[in-house]
Protein backbone atom coordinates (compact mmCIF):
# COMPACT_ATOMS: atom_id res chain seq x y z
CA UNK A 1 0.00 0.00 0.00
CA UNK A 2 1.55 3.42 -0.99
CA UNK A 3 1.38 5.85 1.34
CA UNK A 4 1.29 9.75 1.56
CA UNK A 5 2.59 11.60 4.87
CA UNK A 6 2.61 15.36 4.93
CA UNK A 7 4.02 17.71 7.25
CA UNK A 8 2.94 20.08 9.19
CA UNK A 9 -0.21 19.48 9.09
CA UNK A 10 -1.23 22.36 10.12
CA UNK A 11 0.91 26.04 9.78
CA UNK A 12 -0.11 29.28 10.71
CA UNK A 13 2.50 32.57 9.88
CA UNK A 14 2.41 35.92 9.55
CA UNK A 15 2.02 37.74 5.68
CA UNK A 16 5.59 37.81 4.35
CA UNK A 17 7.33 35.20 5.94
CA UNK A 18 8.29 32.08 4.39
CA UNK A 19 7.18 28.42 4.55
CA UNK A 20 8.23 25.12 3.43
CA UNK A 21 5.57 21.76 3.02
CA UNK A 22 6.76 18.24 2.89
CA UNK A 23 5.85 14.97 1.24
CA UNK A 24 7.32 12.04 2.16
CA UNK A 25 6.53 8.41 1.59
CA UNK A 26 8.69 4.61 1.61
CA UNK A 27 7.04 4.15 -2.23
CA UNK A 28 8.51 5.35 -5.62
CA UNK A 29 5.82 7.26 -7.65
CA UNK A 30 6.07 8.26 -11.33
CA UNK A 31 4.86 11.63 -10.78
CA UNK A 32 3.62 13.48 -7.54
CA UNK A 33 1.42 16.40 -8.27
CA UNK A 34 0.58 19.41 -5.88
CA UNK A 35 -2.92 20.64 -5.26
CA UNK A 36 -4.50 23.30 -3.13
CA UNK A 37 -7.82 23.17 -2.02
CA UNK A 38 -10.07 26.00 -1.10
CA UNK A 39 -13.70 25.30 1.08
CA UNK A 40 -16.60 23.78 -0.73
CA UNK A 41 -14.24 23.35 -3.66
CA UNK A 42 -12.29 20.99 -5.39
CA UNK A 43 -8.26 20.21 -5.89
CA UNK A 44 -7.25 22.61 -8.27
CA UNK A 45 -3.59 21.23 -9.76
CA UNK A 46 -0.62 23.77 -9.28
CA UNK A 47 1.93 21.26 -11.24
CA UNK A 48 3.03 18.10 -11.65
CA UNK A 49 6.81 16.76 -11.10
CA UNK A 50 8.00 13.71 -13.44
CA UNK A 51 11.93 13.40 -12.86
CA UNK A 52 13.78 12.66 -9.54
CA UNK A 53 15.36 16.26 -8.73
CA UNK A 54 13.22 18.06 -10.61
CA UNK A 55 12.57 21.89 -9.79
CA UNK A 56 10.06 23.88 -10.59
CA UNK A 57 9.25 27.40 -9.41
CA UNK A 58 5.78 28.87 -10.02
CA UNK A 59 6.47 32.50 -8.68
CA UNK A 60 6.32 32.62 -5.84
CA UNK A 61 6.27 28.95 -5.22
CA UNK A 62 8.62 26.41 -5.80
CA UNK A 63 8.29 22.49 -6.15
CA UNK A 64 11.27 19.76 -5.46
CA UNK A 65 11.13 15.89 -6.57
CA UNK A 66 13.65 13.96 -4.52
CA UNK A 67 15.85 12.01 -6.25
CA UNK A 68 14.77 8.67 -5.64
CA UNK A 69 11.13 9.74 -6.15
CA UNK A 70 9.87 9.07 -3.03
CA UNK A 71 9.77 12.70 -1.85
CA UNK A 72 8.74 16.38 -2.74
CA UNK A 73 8.64 19.56 -0.95
CA UNK A 74 7.08 22.93 -1.72
CA UNK A 75 8.39 26.41 -0.53
CA UNK A 76 6.30 29.63 -0.94
CA UNK A 77 8.64 32.78 -0.16
CA UNK A 78 6.88 35.81 1.12
CA UNK A 79 3.50 34.12 1.85
CA UNK A 80 0.14 36.13 1.05
CA UNK A 81 -3.38 35.80 2.10
CA UNK A 82 -4.46 34.86 -0.95
CA UNK A 83 -1.73 31.65 -0.28
CA UNK A 84 -4.21 30.26 2.66
CA UNK A 85 -5.53 27.12 1.72
CA UNK A 86 -5.49 22.76 1.97
CA UNK A 87 -2.35 21.97 0.20
CA UNK A 88 -2.29 18.36 -1.28
CA UNK A 89 0.52 16.20 -2.61
CA UNK A 90 -0.78 13.49 -4.94
CA UNK A 91 1.44 10.35 -6.28
CA UNK A 92 0.95 8.62 -9.57
CA UNK A 93 1.92 4.75 -9.74
CA UNK A 94 2.56 5.17 -13.35
CA UNK A 95 1.45 3.15 -16.35
CA UNK A 96 -1.07 0.57 -15.41
CA UNK A 97 -1.64 2.16 -11.62
CA UNK A 98 -2.56 5.71 -12.92
CA UNK A 99 -4.50 6.41 -9.78
CA UNK A 100 -3.53 9.11 -6.99
CA UNK A 101 -2.80 8.54 -3.99
CA UNK A 102 -3.58 11.77 -1.58
CA UNK A 103 -1.26 12.48 1.41
CA UNK A 104 -2.73 13.62 4.38
CA UNK A 105 -2.55 17.34 3.59
CA UNK A 106 -1.02 20.88 5.19
CA UNK A 107 -3.72 23.20 5.94
CA UNK A 108 -2.02 26.39 5.63
CA UNK A 109 -3.28 30.35 6.82
CA UNK A 110 -1.61 32.99 6.22
CA UNK A 111 -2.37 36.17 8.81
CA UNK A 112 -2.55 39.13 7.54
CA UNK B 1 -13.63 25.64 -21.93
CA UNK B 2 -15.94 24.03 -19.25
CA UNK B 3 -14.07 21.91 -16.57
CA UNK B 4 -15.01 19.13 -14.63
CA UNK B 5 -18.65 19.60 -13.99
CA UNK B 6 -20.34 17.79 -10.98
CA UNK B 7 -24.07 17.48 -10.19
CA UNK B 8 -25.88 17.74 -7.77
CA UNK B 9 -23.64 19.67 -5.45
CA UNK B 10 -25.34 19.11 -2.29
CA UNK B 11 -27.73 15.60 -1.46
CA UNK B 12 -29.15 14.25 1.38
CA UNK B 13 -30.06 10.77 1.62
CA UNK B 14 -30.96 8.33 4.68
CA UNK B 15 -29.25 4.99 5.61
CA UNK B 16 -30.07 2.26 3.21
CA UNK B 17 -30.93 4.22 -0.28
CA UNK B 18 -29.31 4.37 -3.27
CA UNK B 19 -27.90 7.72 -4.77
CA UNK B 20 -25.94 8.55 -8.26
CA UNK B 21 -23.66 11.25 -8.77
CA UNK B 22 -23.07 12.74 -12.08
CA UNK B 23 -19.80 13.81 -13.69
CA UNK B 24 -18.43 15.75 -17.58
CA UNK B 25 -14.99 15.36 -17.93
CA UNK B 26 -13.01 18.28 -19.34
CA UNK B 27 -13.57 18.97 -22.77
CA UNK B 28 -10.75 16.73 -24.78
CA UNK B 29 -10.77 14.32 -21.63
CA UNK B 30 -11.62 10.80 -21.74
CA UNK B 31 -10.79 9.22 -18.28
CA UNK B 32 -12.76 9.77 -15.33
CA UNK B 33 -11.72 9.18 -12.01
CA UNK B 34 -13.65 9.05 -8.69
CA UNK B 35 -12.38 9.90 -5.06
CA UNK B 36 -14.15 10.15 -1.77
CA UNK B 37 -12.96 13.02 0.27
CA UNK B 38 -13.97 12.69 4.33
CA UNK B 39 -13.65 15.85 6.45
CA UNK B 40 -10.19 16.74 7.29
CA UNK B 41 -8.61 13.98 4.96
CA UNK B 42 -7.05 13.74 1.85
CA UNK B 43 -9.30 12.30 -1.40
CA UNK B 44 -9.49 8.49 -1.14
CA UNK B 45 -9.15 6.71 -5.06
CA UNK B 46 -12.69 4.75 -5.95
CA UNK B 47 -12.31 3.60 -9.00
CA UNK B 48 -11.23 4.84 -13.05
CA UNK B 49 -12.80 4.81 -16.02
CA UNK B 50 -11.59 4.73 -19.54
CA UNK B 51 -13.02 3.32 -23.02
CA UNK B 52 -16.25 2.74 -21.20
CA UNK B 53 -14.56 0.25 -18.72
CA UNK B 54 -13.45 0.20 -15.32
CA UNK B 55 -9.85 0.40 -15.34
CA UNK B 56 -8.27 0.21 -12.27
CA UNK B 57 -9.85 0.01 -8.32
CA UNK B 58 -9.41 1.45 -4.99
CA UNK B 59 -10.39 -0.62 -1.99
CA UNK B 60 -14.20 0.27 -2.23
CA UNK B 61 -16.75 -2.38 -1.72
CA UNK B 62 -18.91 -3.61 -4.15
CA UNK B 63 -21.81 -1.44 -3.20
CA UNK B 64 -19.85 1.14 -4.82
CA UNK B 65 -20.36 1.40 -8.90
CA UNK B 66 -19.69 3.12 -11.72
CA UNK B 67 -20.50 3.49 -15.88
CA UNK B 68 -18.92 5.58 -18.55
CA UNK B 69 -21.17 6.40 -21.54
CA UNK B 70 -19.62 7.09 -24.79
CA UNK B 71 -19.60 10.60 -24.43
CA UNK B 72 -17.04 10.07 -21.63
CA UNK B 73 -19.56 11.37 -18.80
CA UNK B 74 -19.55 8.85 -15.62
CA UNK B 75 -21.85 7.96 -12.98
CA UNK B 76 -21.26 7.01 -9.53
CA UNK B 77 -23.78 4.81 -7.67
CA UNK B 78 -23.69 3.75 -3.94
CA UNK B 79 -26.45 1.43 -3.04
CA UNK B 80 -27.58 0.67 0.50
CA UNK B 81 -26.40 4.08 1.85
CA UNK B 82 -24.25 3.90 5.51
CA UNK B 83 -23.65 6.96 7.67
CA UNK B 84 -19.91 6.26 7.32
CA UNK B 85 -20.64 7.53 3.35
CA UNK B 86 -21.13 11.00 3.82
CA UNK B 87 -18.39 12.81 2.39
CA UNK B 88 -17.09 15.21 -0.42
CA UNK B 89 -17.26 12.91 -3.96
CA UNK B 90 -15.04 14.23 -6.60
CA UNK B 91 -14.71 13.58 -9.79
CA UNK B 92 -11.10 13.85 -11.68
CA UNK B 93 -10.65 13.87 -15.44
CA UNK B 94 -7.55 13.58 -17.80
CA UNK B 95 -6.39 13.72 -21.40
CA UNK B 96 -4.43 10.29 -21.52
CA UNK B 97 -2.58 7.62 -19.32
CA UNK B 98 -0.49 9.19 -17.48
CA UNK B 99 -1.43 12.47 -17.63
CA UNK B 100 -2.36 15.05 -14.50
CA UNK B 101 -6.01 14.42 -13.42
CA UNK B 102 -8.25 17.93 -12.91
CA UNK B 103 -11.00 17.67 -10.21
CA UNK B 104 -14.73 19.44 -10.54
CA UNK B 105 -16.30 20.88 -7.23
CA UNK B 106 -17.66 17.63 -5.78
CA UNK B 107 -20.73 16.62 -4.48
CA UNK B 108 -21.49 17.00 -0.74
CA UNK B 109 -23.72 13.59 -0.10
CA UNK B 110 -25.13 13.50 4.06
CA UNK B 111 -26.58 10.72 5.23
CA UNK B 112 -29.09 11.15 7.74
Amino acid sequence: TQLLEQSPQFLSIQEGENLTVYCNSSSVFSSLQWYRQEPGEGPVLLVTVVTGGEVKKLKRLTFQFGDARKDSSLHITAAQPGDTGLYLCAGAGGFGNEKLTFGTGTRLTIIP
Amino acid sequence: DAGVTQSPTHLIKTRGQQVTLRCSPKSGHDTVSWYQQALGQGPQFIFQYYEEEERQRGNFPDRFSGHQFPNYSSELNVNALLLGDSALYLCASSGGRNQPQHFGDGTRLSIL
